[in-house]
């Protein structure tokens, strides 16, 4: 099965930018949609179709996909931001869908 | 606003079934897949089933021939249908309305309810 692989866990201080990574085997061939979920909470999507942000999502959340890697920007961090941030696509090959082990940011 | 609350968890015993639901409201139920996706506390998200708006089903391979998942257009809910249940399988369940009429993955999620599998 398709396997996404991500850092368990990245610090960054409140202004600077965040960058979390999501890589897999041709990944910028699939759509990948990033997911936040913060302490209690149910996740909620953040960036679908590898770039595009819901209503009401940050602009300072961007994404990007190509190659191998896929990645979720986040420019000028908060203490909000901190969460647990999940890279998701659909395996065609298996009919599935396909999570992340996702990645604990923390704001210093 | 797209709202999705689950129901029907609880404690049962290795062996045992459970059956959730899922009661959608905010968009055209009809027009977009539906998925449960599941969480051990502390952990990860796990996918476990999704259902198309055609009717077609998808499952994880753990839980192919124990989990049965459907939906009722006409009442708005989803349900999973979930027997021979092992400790494995505690977790909360997560309902999600997908980003397409396939499955593409959740774009709403619900609350959860947590389901313990334990004697």
């Amino acid at each position: 099965s398709y396997v996404l692989t991500q850092p368990p866990s990245m610090s960054v201080a409140p202004g600077e930018a965040a960058r979390i990574t999501c890589g897999g085997n041709n990944i910028g061939s699939k759509s990948v949609h990033w997911h936040q979920q913060r302490p209690g909470q149910a996740p909620v999507m953040i960036i679908y179709y590898d770039s595009d942000r819901p209503s009401g999502i940050p602009e300072r959340f961007s994404g990007s996909n190509s190659g191998n890697t896929a990645t979720l920007t986040i420019s000028r961090v908060e203490a909000e931001d901190e969460a647990d941030y999940f890279c998701q696509v659909w395996d065609s090959d298996n009919d599935q869908v396909v999570f992340g082990g996702g990645t604990k940011l923390t704001v210093l | 606003e797209v709202q999705l609350v689950e129901s029907g968890g609880g404690l049962v015993q290795p062996g045992g079934s459970l059956r959730l639901s899922c009661a959608a409201s905010g968009f055209t139920f009809s027009d977009f897949a539906l998925s449960w996706v599941r969480q051990t506390p502390g952990k990860g998200l796990e996918w476990v089933s999704a259902v198309g708006g055609s009717g077609g089903t998808y499952y994880i391979d753990s839980v192919k021939g124990r989990f049965t998942v459907s939906r009722d257009n006409s009442k708005n809910t989803l349900f999973l249908q979930m027997n021979n249940l092992r400790a494995e399988d505690t977790a909360i369940y997560f309902c999600a309305k997908d980003l397409e009429f396939a499955p593409r993955g959740p774009d709403s999620w619900g609350q959860g309810t947590l389901v313990t599998v334990s004697s």
